[in-house]
């Protein structure tokens, strides 16, 4: 059973507009997630991380959101720029081994111009 | 600035074959993974390697086996390939806790097993 969950499998969204993609997870030993952004036939790259000390984490048109006791965190992209379609996958740690890395099954978002 | 760097990144092999992916890394990491990336399933941890001389096993072993040759390699093999290993295969390495502590991924082989 999937640990990480990422239950809409696309979305769309007008340019300048915000673009929100939700992950929602089990474990709560789960202690840093992260977001990946990946392009067709090229690998995932890094994006924005969190420790689960925090419940925001900023850079620039990107905003990661992290609620614990709902076991769920969201990326909050704004404005969104055609640039930003691709897929979006979230992963969280587990705090037990830092080696282990569970990946949701991604969200491809389009941003329309 | 290579990152990480995986061959081959096509490959089309016949039930029973067996092929290894190469996959290196010069950011100096200690850590290296092996992931498959299937459709709705995201990416699953094949096999990681924590340190230079040591490999565990993943979610998804079966069927696979490691090597860590040096701090930068780490080769993944397939004895015998079957269909059920059609996948995209990454290769990643992880930076420690002083540098952020992220992945970092190959850009991916393609396999098929006819």
């Amino acid at each position: 059973d999937q640990q990480v969950k990422q239950n809409s499998p696309s979305l769309s969204v007008q340019e300048g507009r915000i673009s929100i993609l939700n992950c929602d997870y089990t474990n709560s030993m789960f202690d840093y997630f992260l977001w990946y952004k990946k392009y067709p036939a090229e690998g995932p790259t890094f994006l924005i991380s969190i420790s689960s000390i925090k419940d925001k984490n900023e850079d620039g048109r990107f905003t990661v959101f992290l609620n614990k006791s709902a076991k769920h965190l969201s990326l909050h992209i704004v404005p969104s720029q055609p640039g930003d379609s691709a897929v979006y996958f979230c992963a969280a740690r587990d705090g037990y081994n830092f080696n282990k890395f569970y990946f949701g099954s991604g969200t491809k978002l389009n941003v329309k111009p | 600035n290579a990152g990480v760097t995986q061959t081959p990144k096509f490959q089309v092999l016949k039930t029973g074959q067996s092929m290894t992916l190469q996959c290196a890394q010069d950011m100096n990491h200690n850590s290296m993974y092996w992931y498959r990336q299937d459709p709705g399933m995201g990416l699953r941890l094949i096999y990681y390697s924590a340190s230079e001389g040591t490999t565990d096993k993943g979610e998804v072993p079966n069927g696979y086996n490691v090597s860590r040759l040096n701090k930068r390699e780490f080769s993944l093999r397939l004895e015998s390939a079957a269909p059920s290993q059609t996948s995209v295969y990454f290769c990643a390495s992880r930076s420690g806790v002083e540098t952020g502590n992220t992945i970092y991924f190959g850009e991916g082989s393609w396999l098929t097993v006819v």
